[in-house]
């Protein structure tokens, strides 16, 4: 089946700092990748996505690149500000007409003036 | 910008009690779904709705569990009988009809069982 796995946190960062949260993933086909976030008491938003290998999703200054050889989805952000204290989740679904994610499970950022 | 709302927040109910967790979707949303994250543990998907049938669900959609969308607007949740074990946030989800197309979450129902 699928899965995804991230780095688990808390990852502490002080402000200006180069972020890079991890993710690999696993998939019987050809999945479309995604980075969500959750910003305290809210629910899960879109950050990103890719549909294709080589692909890079970007947005809000964060980018991931679709690895297919190395089945890898990595977040990076050149510099965190305190606005990004959030927990990130790295997902996949294998597309059609409708959308069964796969979550990873987490990875909280906290980035500290 | 539009967006999925839920209802209530938080829901403490006992255990063996029926509770039903309330989601108004995205008005031009025609998929429909629930996940539910267990403190400290994964985002699990428990089920998709599409066309007022069920699409797909996991393991852990058992027959406690059903959904239902009585009216051109709610998507609900219902739980019959629940159990501790069925503590966690829940999250409703919406998208529209085509491939690729993003989910977009509700804020979620912290459910408590006690």
């Amino acid at each position: 089946g699928n899965s995804v796995t991230q780095m688990e946190g808390p990852v502490t960062l002080s402000e200006e700092a180069f972020l890079t949260i991890n993710c690999t993933y696993t998939a019987t086909g050809y999945p479309s990748l995604f980075w969500y976030v959750q910003y305290p008491g809210e629910g899960l938003q879109l950050l990103l996505k890719a549909t294709k290998a080589d692909d890079k999703g970007s947005n809000k200054g964060f980018e991931a690149t679709y690895r297919k050889e190395t089945t890898s989805f990595h977040l990076e952000k050149g510099s965190v500000q305190v606005s990004d204290s959030a927990v990130y989740f790295c997902a996949l679904s294998e597309g059609g007409g409708y959308q069964k994610v796969t979550f990873g499970i987490g990875t909280k950022l906290q980035v500290i003036p | 910008e539009p967006e999925v709302t839920q209802t209530p927040s938080h829901q403490v109910t006992q255990m063996g009690q029926e509770v039903i967790l309330r989601c108004v979707p995205i008005s031009n949303h025609l998929y429909f779904y629930w996940y539910r994250q267990i403190l400290g543990q994964k985002v699990e998907f428990l089920v998709s709705f599409y066309n007022n049938e069920i699409s797909e669900k996991s393991e852990i959609f058992d027959d406690q569990f059903s959904v239902e969308r009585p009216d051109g607007s709610n998507f609900t949740l219902k739980i019959r009988s629940t159990k501790l074990e069925d503590s966690a946030m829940y999250f409703c989800a919406s998208s529209v009809q085509y491939s690729n197309s993003p989910l977009h979450f509700g804020n979620g129902t912290r459910l408590t069982v006690t």
